[in-house]
């Protein structure tokens, strides 16, 4: 089964420094990977998806992903962080098969400091 | 473009009472989603719809129900509400196709007391 962990629950950063969101996923084969974004009492917006191809992403916002299949990993980065930027963050896995369904993490909070 | 609607926003159930979710996309999508959400636990699904009179189980199936009559209405039935159905609903909508490429599309959301 497929399975997404997200290990920072809440991550606190100022504003205009980097920043970087750790996914690791578990999947059997080439997975698709995405990252959403969720601000305080709306739904979840769509930031960047991984498929194939290129394994570094860029998404809306300013953000970017970097798949690493020897890791297993997708993390979020952004060079630049602004204080509109703070928002509960999600990363999922899809299936490939016939009925795609979508695995979700926990989230990872993130707080920006001005 | 209204995309997904999701009513109503909020809502206060007793314990034994039921009640529709209503879940509407204007996107044509094929593929529908319900997914609770509880803090610290991410999203969960519920109950999927990959088509008109197509449903079936997600992660999480026990207390609801759905159906699928038409390709634009996804509505998530929930009888003898209980405490542990208190969360927050979304409902989902993805276009598949054979090469993949999907990416959900999210309702605001319908966020769900029972006491």
């Amino acid at each position: 089964a497929q399975s997404v962990t997200q290990p920072d629950i809440h991550i606190t950063v100022s504003e205009g420094a980097s920043l970087e969101l750790r996914c690791n996923y578990s999947y059997g084969a080439t997975p698709y990977l995405f990252w959403y974004v969720q601000s305080p009492g709306q739904g979840l917006q769509l930031l960047l998806k991984y498929f194939s191809g290129d394994t570094l992403v860029q998404g809306i916002k300013g953000f970017e992903a970097e798949f690493k299949r020897s890791q297993s990993s997708f993390n979020l980065r952004k060079p630049s962080v602004h204080w509109s930027d703070a928002a509960e963050y999600f990363c999922a896995v899809g299936s490939t098969g016939t009925a795609s369904k979508l695995t979700f993490g926990t989230g990872t909070r993130l707080q920006v400091m001005l | 473009n209204a995309g997904v609607t999701q009513t109503p926003k909020f809502r206060i159930l007793k314990i034994g009472q039921s009640m529709t979710l209503q879940c509407t996309q204007d996107m044509n999508h094929n593929y529908m989603y319900w997914y609770r959400q509880d803090p610290g636990m991410g999203l969960k699904l519920i109950y999927y719809s990959v088509g008109a009179g197509i449903t079936d189980k997600g992660e999480v199936p026990n207390g609801y129900n759905v159906s699928r009559s038409t390709t634009e209405d996804f509505p998530l039935r929930l009888e003898l509400a209980a405490p542990s159905q208190t969360s927050v609903y979304f409902c989902a909508s993805s276009h598949q196709t054979g090469t993949g490429g999907y990416g959900y599309t999210f309702g605001s959301g319908t966020r769900l007391t029972v006491v």
